[in-house]
């Protein structure tokens, strides 16, 4: 059982702006541990997508973007596009667990 | 460019163990600062950490899987490996292997295997 929730799923049409939250607790996100995010295309691996609250990778669109904020975290998806239909994950690192946690995971749907 | 490739059986006996391995290409294993973990995935469900290996051999592991988890590096191989014992139902997942950057306090997964789905099934 995660001890990050995200909701499970959100949608948006073309060109639209959608976010994803992950609420954590005082042993996680709320303990000051940074948050990072990976998207999961349908029967692919997951990628990394943000890292360290608010970090692109090289190669990742700034149309993503993340922020965090007491014991919660937000993935933002600006312009968005049909490519963007994926799985999305949250990752932390728990305290009272001794290791990272991640998200229940939200399914971006693209209308 | 880092790549990571599991190997292992994909049918495993309830009450037996899991064996699988990494092999890591495009760099060495023991370059950097960086752990290696393994990741596994039910299926249609989340993601859950199962527990990472340095080169060094120090070891750190998911809590609820512990007792039954043992990773093991061969740098000489660039491999690392999973073990995991008396398996039922519930371990049948596709199970990635993945690599350890650190951040600050804390680290995160910046390079993926493809995965490897494990059924455990009699």
């Amino acid at each position: 059982q995660s001890v990050l929730t995200q909701p499970p799923s959100v949608s948006g049409a073309p060109g639209q702006r959608v976010t994803i939250s992950c609420t954590g607790s005082s042993s996680n996100i709320g303990a000051g541990y940074d948050v990072h995010w990976y998207q999961q295309l349908p029967g692919t691996a997951p990628k990394l997508l943000i890292y360290g609250n608010s970090n692109r990778p090289s190669g990742v669109p700034d149309r993503f973007s993340g922020s965090k904020s007491g014991t919660s975290a937000s993935l933002a998806i600006t312009g968005l596009q049909a490519e963007d239909e994926a799985d999305y994950y949250c990752q932390s690192y728990d305290s009272s667990l001794s290791g990272r946690v991640f998200g229940t995971g939200t399914k971006v749907t693209v209308l | 460019q880092v790549q990571l490739q599991e190997s292992g059986p994909g049918l495993v006996k309830p009450s037996q163990t899991l064996s699988l391995t990494c092999t890591v290409s495009g760099g060495s294993i023991s370059s950097g600062s960086y752990y290696w973990s393994w990741i596994r995935q039910p299926a249609g469900k989340g993601l859950e950490w199962i527990g990472r290996i340095y080169t060094s051999g120090s070891t750190n592991y998911n809590p609820s899987l512990k007792s039954r988890v043992t990773i093991s590096v061969d740098t000489s191989k660039n491999q690392f490996s999973l073990k995991l014992s008396s398996v039922t139902a519930a371990d049948t997942a596709v199970y990635y292997c993945a690599r350890d950057v650190r951040w600050f306090g804390d680290y995160y997964f910046d390079y993926w295997g493809q995965g490897t789905l494990v059924t455990v099934s009699s």
